[in-house]
This record gives C-alpha cells, structure tokens and sequence, in this order.
C-alpha cells in the first residue's frame, strides 16, 4: 500500500527564512503526490500536485515541491516565509484509481517574527 | 467560484444518537469523496461516490453509511454514535474526466468541513 511520512510533526522558522518540509513517499509504482495546507478550522487547500510531468512543481503561494525518485521525497520550500504561512501541511499520496488521499500526518509550521 | 458546500458546520451530539452530514460538490464534479480527521490527526478517506455509485471503500465504521444523489449532493450516516466519532469530517469533490482543464489525477476541492462532537 501507498503510504508518506512527514518528518517532524512542528517546524519553526523565522520570518524571511526558507521554509523546508520533508515528505517521503512509500510506493511500488510512479505515485501521484500532493502537499496540502490547512489553517485553523479550515479545510484542506491544494498547494500543488506532482503527476510526473516535471520533478520540480510550483505551486501556489511561492511554495514548490521537487521529486527525487532516488531519495523516494517530494519535499516542500519556499525560499522566504512569510507570516501568513504559518499552518499545518499535509503531504498526500494517491494510487491514481478512484483518487483517494492518504495523508502524511501533517507537519505544523510556525513562523516567528 | 462556487466551491464545497457542507453542512452543517457543527453538530453537537449525544452518544447512541444519528447524525447526518451533508455534502454539495461543486457545479459539474461528479465524484465525492468523505474523510474523517481525529483531533490532532491526518484525514482518513471513509468512502468515495462517482455517479451515484460507490467507488472506494475506507475506513469507515459499519455504522456509517453513505450515498450520492442524483443531484451529486451527498451524504453521510452516522448511527449509533460513539464518543470516538467526535472528529472532522471533510468532503471533497473532483471531476472524473477531461474537459475540465486539469491533469489527471483531477484535483480534490475540499469543504469547510463539519465538526462533530459527541458528548
């Protein structure tokens, strides 16, 4: 079965700093791969997906994600946080069919000022 | 845009009571997907609808049931309720085929969700 761990349930950063979260993926076939952003009693909100098109995905907010099959990682930067990034996100993978999630278990991350 | 519609938004129940938790999917998504999300925990996929047909099945209690109606709306049963049921519960809709501007996998647009609490 597909699965993706997140390492490190809460990262903190400074404000302007670059934003690193870390997503390897368990998959015995190219998987679909998805980084998520929840704030506070908000639903889920897509930040960008990877289908195998390019290993290196821009998404929105300045986030990006690159695909490193030999690591098996799909990690999450952004060169400079800002304030308002400060959420959960979820790393997510998909077998394709049906296109049901199965999430990481989410990494918090604050951003100080 | 008009995106995921559920309701309600909180529902406050008691332990051994129903609840039943309403999804509208956006304009022309034809597939719903449902997830539970513990307190402090990833969402889990419970159950997924394409064309008012299940299409996957997770997690999700025997207590529990679903389905999708002709108008794609959906919704989620909940019976016999435990203290453990107190969660999250999100739904997604996504297109099934071309002709809506994205790359396969098609994108999953998610509710606001509902948060239920059991007492």
């Amino acid at each position: 079965a597909q699965s993706v761990t997140q390492l490190g349930s809460h990262v903190s950063v400074s404000e302007g700093a670059l934003v690193l979260l870390r997503c390897n993926y368990s998959s015995s076939v190219p998987p679909y791969l998805f980084w998520y952003v929840q704030y506070p009693n908000q639903g889920l909100q897509l930040l960008l997906k990877y289908t195998s098109a390019a290993t290196l995905v821009k998404g929105i907010n300045g986030f990006e994600a690159e695909f490193k099959k030999s690591e098996t990682s799909f990690h999450l930067t952004k060169p400079s946080a800002h304030m308002s990034d400060a959420a959960e996100y979820f790393c997510a993978v998909s077998p394709g069919y049906g296109n049901k999630l199965v999430f990481g278990a989410g990494t918090i991350l604050r951003v100080k000022s | 845009a008009a995106g995921v519609i559920q309701s309600p938004r909180h529902l406050i129940k008691e332990k051994r009571e129903t609840a039943t938790l309403k999804c509208y999917p956006i304009p022309r998504h034809d597939t719903v997907y449902w997830y539970q999300q513990g307190p402090g925990q990833d969402p889990q996929f419970l159950i997924s609808f394409y064309e008012k047909m299940q299409s996957d099945k997770g997690s999700i209690p025997d207590r529990f049931s679903a389905q999708q109606f002709s108008d794609y709306h959906s919704e989620l049963n909940m019976s016999s309720l435990e203290l453990g049921d107190s969660a999250l519960y999100f739904c997604a809709s996504s297109p099934s085929g071309p002709g809506h501007r994205q790359t396969y996998p098609y994108e999953q647009y998610f509710g606001p969700g509902t948060r239920l609490t059991v007492t």
